[in-house]
């Protein structure tokens, strides 16, 4: 069965601080990862997903994720952090032909 | 529908009524999604239809829990004899046959009372 753990349950930064969030999963074939994010009072979207290629992936907000498949991780990084960027983040994971499984989610809280 | 629709988006019942929730997937979608989400409790799968296949059910809390996606399209999640722990937002998502991205509706969020 394949699971995903996110390590952090809360992130507190100062703005333009990095971050990176932590995610490692388990499984024993081939997966696909995403990010989902969740901004306060609105809906899960997607922030950027690993399929195949290259494992470094990037989103049009400055975030970027690298699949790791020898330490089975997807970590979420940024180098400089906004306000605006306060939001919960799910890491998720499937396998061909399997169903989405989340992480527990990490609230990121961005400080002035 | 451009996106995935989700009614009623409240929900407030007294305990022991059932309730009955809807989904709309994307049009196309063959994978349907339904996740529940309590405060401070992440993401937690309930269920899971792929296309024609039978559904996979292993994330049902209980057999008070059931859901059904008519004609591969449209889903509705019942819950009978509501408790005031099942008290979450519902979300449903649907993705495309490939499952290479999920898309979620805004949830419908009940309130047992």
């Amino acid at each position: 069965a394949q699971s995903v753990t996110q390590l952090d349950s809360q992130v507190p930064v100062f703005e333009e601080a990095p971050v990176e969030l932590r995610c490692n999963y388990s499984s024993s074939v081939s997966v696909y990862l995403f990010w989902y994010v969740q901004y306060p009072n609105q809906g899960l979207q997607l922030l950027l997903k690993y399929l195949s290629g290259s494992t470094l992936v990037e989103s049009i907000n400055g975030f970027e994720a690298e699949f790791n498949k020898s330490q089975t991780s997807f970590h979420l990084r940024k180098p400089s952090v906004h306000i605006s960027d306060t939001a919960e983040y799910f890491c998720a994971v499937i396998r061909e032909g399997g169903k989405l499984i989340f992480g527990q989610g990490t609230e990121l809280s961005v400080k002035p | 529908g451009a996106g995935v629709s989700q009614s009623p988006s409240n929900k407030v019942t007294e305990k022991g009524k059932d309730v009955e929730l809807r989904c709309d997937p994307i049009s196309g979608h063959t994978a349907l999604y339904w996740y529940r989400q309590s405060l401070g409790q992440g993401l937690e799968f309930l269920i899971y239809f792929q296309g024609n296949s039978a559904p996979d059910k292993s994330g049902l809390p209980s057999d008070r829990f059931s859901a059904e996606r008519t004609g591969g399209s449209v889903s509705t999640l019942t819950i009978q004899r509501t408790q005031q722990e099942d008290s979450a937002v519902y979300l449903c998502a649907s993705s495309g046959r490939l499952n290479t991205e999920a898309f979620f509706g805004q949830g419908t969020r009940l309130t047992v009372v």
